[in-house]
């Protein structure tokens, strides 16, 4: 079964600050990875997603995240953060359901990022 | 706003209760999935319907069930509650089922407290 693990529960950065949030994946066949993030009392907004093609990803923003195969992770990043970036983010993977392309989304436990101005 | 809805937004029942969740799907969108967000497993999936068919099941309890109507809209019965079943519920939608491209569009979700 494939699995996610975010590193990090909680990262405070400064304003303007890089910032890069950890996702490790674990599975032994393709894999389809997404971040998503979760502001206060909202539901979750799709930042990006990998498929197939560039390792790097170029979501919404600002947030870019660069797929690695060797090291299996997916790791999210962005050159400079606001104070309206402070929220929770979540990465996923496809887990591939045994029926007619039907798919579900397994989440990682999800990282807050938590911007200090 | 991602087109998705859900009612109500907060219910509060107690144990040995039911209810019942509703999601109205973006215009257009086939499937719905079911997820819950709880402090100890974090998001979990639930349950997927397309065009009124189950399609996929996760870590559902069978007190738990679903069903998706004529309409596209779903609805989500959770019965003899436990104390345990305190969580964000949300619902999403996708235009495909097969392949992996659609993105799922979440609700804003349904926070259950069960007393």
């Amino acid at each position: 079964a494939q699995s996610v693990t975010q590193l990090d529960s909680q990262v405070p950065v400064f304003e303007e600050a890089p910032v890069e949030l950890r996702c490790n994946y674990s599975s032994s066949v393709s894999v389809y990875l997404f971040w998503y993030v979760q502001y206060p009392n909202q539901g979750l907004q799709l930042l990006l997603k990998y498929l197939s093609g560039s390792t790097l990803v170029k979501g919404i923003n600002g947030f870019e995240a660069e797929f690695n195969k060797s090291q299996t992770s997916f790791h999210l990043r962005k050159p400079s953060v606001h104070i309206s970036d402070t929220a929770e983010y979540f990465c996923a993977v496809i887990t591939p359901y045994s029926g007619a392309g039907s798919y579900q989304l397994t989440f990682g436990k999800g990282t807050k990022l938590s911007v200090i101005p | 706003d991602s087109g998705v809805t859900q009612t109500p937004k907060h219910l509060i029942t107690a144990t040995g209760q039911r209810v019942t969740l509703r999601c109205s799907p973006r215009s257009g969108d086939l499937s719905v999935y079911w997820y819950q967000q709880s402090l100890d497993q974090g998001l979990q999936f639930l349950i997927q319907y397309y065009n009124g068919e189950e399609r996929a099941k996760g870590n559902i309890l069978e007190r738990f069930s679903a069903q998706q109507f004529p309409d596209l809209h779903s609805e989500l019965n959770l019965s003899s509650l436990e104390l345990g079943d305190s969580a964000l519920y949300f619902c999403a939608s996708s235009v495909v089922t097969s392949g992996v491209g659609g993105e799922q569009f979440f609700g804003p979700g349904t926070r259950l407290t069960v007393l």
